[in-house]
């Protein structure tokens, strides 16, 4: 029972590298996103996912990409990173027919844009 | 724009003193949740309150909330040097798009 789990948990990258963050959960959660965790300002939601083939952009959608294909993974896309987007970046996921959407979380994955 | 901000931005503790923590937001809730993060760890879901409930329970934890000020506090009975942690809000105004706010840090001093 994994939950949600994201890879890579440390990534340094270069101005202008493109990257994917992984994350899949073997719960069957309909529901998944991605927020990035900034010093002193809280989580803020990147895009999410409402079932397989829907996505929609969150608060701060632009430079990434994603996609979702399968109810299991819902991948990250830096397309050209910059340093702006060195963050702790957090995938999650809930089971929205609970009436709430009440998340459960990855551990993470910390990267660096030099 | 983050929807919840808490208040204060830390609090240091002694060990069996309670902790309490405040957290305001601007527009309408379906619920509002609480969660905590451990150093280098994703967060964990606490306790959820409903926009008709005004006070729940779980545990050590004591969630009120007032829809007409638009403010939850969480208080934390008896404190424990496992409870230093950052607590967040969360608004869920059943738009899929759960809302955090800075977080409380927590110290519990032994």
């Amino acid at each position: 029972n994994a939950g949600v789990t994201q890879t890579p948990k440390f990534q340094v990258l270069k101005t202008g590298q493109s990257m994917t963050l992984q994350c899949a959960q073997d719960m069957n959660h309909e529901y998944m996103s991605w927020y990035r965790q900034d010093p002193g300002m809280g989580l803020r939601l990147i895009h999410y996912s409402v079932g397989a083939g829907i996505t929609d952009q969150g608060e701060v959608p632009n430079g990434y990409n994603v996609s979702r294909s399968t109810t299991e993974d819902f991948p990250l896309r830096l397309l050209s990173a910059a340093p702006s987007q060195t963050s702790v970046y957090f995938c999650a996921s809930s089971y929205w027919g609970s009436g709430a959407n009440v998340l459960t979380f990855g551990a993470g994955s910390r990267l660096t844009v030099l | 724009s983050q929807q919840g901000e808490e208040d204060p931005q830390a609090l240091s503790i002694q060990e069996g003193e309670n902790a309490t923590m405040n957290c305001s937001y601007k527009t309408s809730i379906n619920n509002l949740q609480w969660y905590r993060q451990n150093s280098g760890r994703g967060l964990v879901h606490l306790i959820l309150i409903r926009s008709n409930e005004r006070e729940k329970h779980s545990g050590r934890l004591r969630v009120t909330l007032d829809t007409s000020k638009k403010s939850s506090s969480l208080l934390i009975t008896a404190s424990r040097a496992a409870d230093t942690a950052s607590y967040f809000c969360a608004t869920d105004a059943g738009d899929y798009k759960l809302s955090f706010g800075a977080g409380t840090t927590v110290t519990v001093r032994a």
